[in-house]
């Protein structure tokens, strides 16, 4: 499968927990994001590297949330003490370059928090 | 105000109609524009890009007026299975090529 690759698929914790993430995103590309949907409401931007380096940041991405792609080429995302407002979908995507393409989504990792 | 807003629907239409969707920006500095499907608790999926000229595929046609920041979405002769939820996205090329997506319309085609 040469696609986005996200685990897990669904995530149930409980609040105050820890929780991480991991995205594949495909070989070939250099830049990987990470967004956020919640129910009836598009996905929002929370972060994206380009390579290794993480280069901007969204503001709903608090201080609880961090985010590495170590070598450039799978990514995590880590939520430290976990509320129920995090309970949400976990979008990865990856795309090739600034080429004003779209991109490739994962499947995605649905996190609820209990 | 949202970046990108829609309309959120639904449009609960028969199969065989046509319906049209609408979607607003306010970033003046926007350069790429996309139509993404997303079908219940699935992923976005491209659809289609939209150019200035206006591009078709298939039973598919989108629109821009960049003077209006205004985007358009054209389904002929739908199908049950367009049934999904259509995001509307924009891109700044020059901030990484961040997508920012519309809340989304829902489309019902029915029997």
């Amino acid at each position: 499968d040469t696609g986005v690759s996200q685990n897990p698929r669904h995530k149930i914790t409980k609040r105050g927990q820890n929780v991480t993430f991991r995205c594949d995103p495909i070989s070939e590309h250099n830049r990987l994001y990470w967004y956020r949907q919640t129910l009836g409401q598009g996905p929002e931007f929370l972060t994206y590297f380009q390579n290794e380096a993480q280069l901007e940041k969204s503001r709903l991405l608090s201080d609880r949330f961090s985010a590495e792609r170590p070598k450039g080429s799978f990514s995590t995302l880590e939520i430290q003490r976990t509320e129920q407002g995090d309970s949400a979908m976990y979008l990865c995507a990856s795309s090739l370059g600034s080429q004003g393409t779209g991109y490739t989504f994962g499947s995605g990792t649905r996190l609820t928090v209990v | 105000r949202k970046e990108v807003e829609q309309d959120p629907g639904p449009f609960n239409v028969p199969e065989g109609a046509t319906v049209a969707f609408n979607c607003t920006y306010s970033n003046s500095a926007s350069q790429s524009f996309f139509w993404y499907r997303q079908d219940c608790r699935k992923e976005p999926k491209l659809l289609m890009s939209v150019y200035s000229s206006g591009n078709e595929d298939g039973r598919f046609t989108a629109q821009l007026n960049r003077a209006s920041q205004y985007i358009s979405l054209l389904i002929r002769d739908s199908k049950l299975s367009d049934s999904a939820t259509y995001l509307c996205v924009v891109a700044h090329n020059n901030a990484g090529n961040m997508l920012t997506f519309g809340g989304g319309t829902r489309l019902m085609v029915k029997p």
